[in-house]
């Protein structure tokens, strides 16, 4: 059972640039998005969120895409940190308005930054 | 800035018997959540909580398990009588609306 799937698992970028995640879905139904980053030994840390009716969501150097004719959505960091290294999930939910709605989660992208 | 915590942080029990997993939410939020990982696999839901009562559970989440509020701020998962595949890492998570927040997990090992 795959809905949420992380192609890349992992991912080297330079200190200052670009980086870019990606995510595919299968389940027309999900209708709103979040990116996690992990540390070892930790739990998820929520980054950044989308809903379907949007294609773009930013919060200061991180950015949502979302593509919903493709199923695809994307998290842009820039400039990347070192303090970025980290793995990233993609999660996805569907569901009522103001309903619990569980997290269907991708197996994750490790992202290193080098200095 | 508020955060939601787990104890305890590691727990080792034999195959058998019961362990209790506890969680304090952020104050206000209003559904709970547990998640599972086991090593190696993806973060995998077990059970929502909202108004006091269950609204969705997965196929992972039998008989064994189960949750409660039982004091008004702790949320607990109780597995019955543990099997060694449930060796995971388990996260508590709490939200308002569409996003969820994590506490640390607990690590749960079975021997």
């Amino acid at each position: 059972d795959q809905q949420v799937k992380q192609n890349s698992p992992s991912l080297s970028v330079q200190e200052g640039r670009i980086s870019i995640l990606n995510c595919d879905y299968t389940n027309s139904m999900f209708d709103y998005f979040l990116w996690y980053k992990k540390y070892p030994a930790e739990g998820p840390t929520f980054l950044i969120s989308i809903s379907s009716i949007k294609d773009k969501n930013e919060d200061g150097r991180f950015t949502v895409f979302l593509n919903k004719s493709a199923k695809h959505l994307s998290l842009h960091i820039v400039p990347s940190q070192p303090g970025d290294s980290a793995v990233y999930f993609c999660a996805a939910s569907a569901g009522l308005v103001g309903s619990a709605r569980q997290l269907t989660f991708g197996s994750g992208t490790q992202l290193t930054v080098l200095p | 800035e508020p955060e939601v915590t787990q104890t305890p942080s590691h727990q080792v029990t034999q195959m058998g018997q019961e362990v209790i997993l506890r969680c304090v939410p952020i104050s206000n939020h209003l559904y709970f959540y547990w998640y599972r990982q086991i090593l190696g696999q993806k973060v995998e839901f077990l059970v929502s909580f909202y108004n006091n009562e269950i609204s969705e559970k997965s196929e992972i989440f039998d008989d064994q398990f189960s949750v409660e509020r039982p004091d008004g701020s702790n949320f607990t998962l109780k597995i019955r009588s543990t099997k060694l595949e449930d060796s995971a890492m388990y996260f508590c998570a709490t939200g308002e609306l569409g996003e969820q927040y994590f506490g640390p997990g607990t690590r749960l090992t079975v021997t």
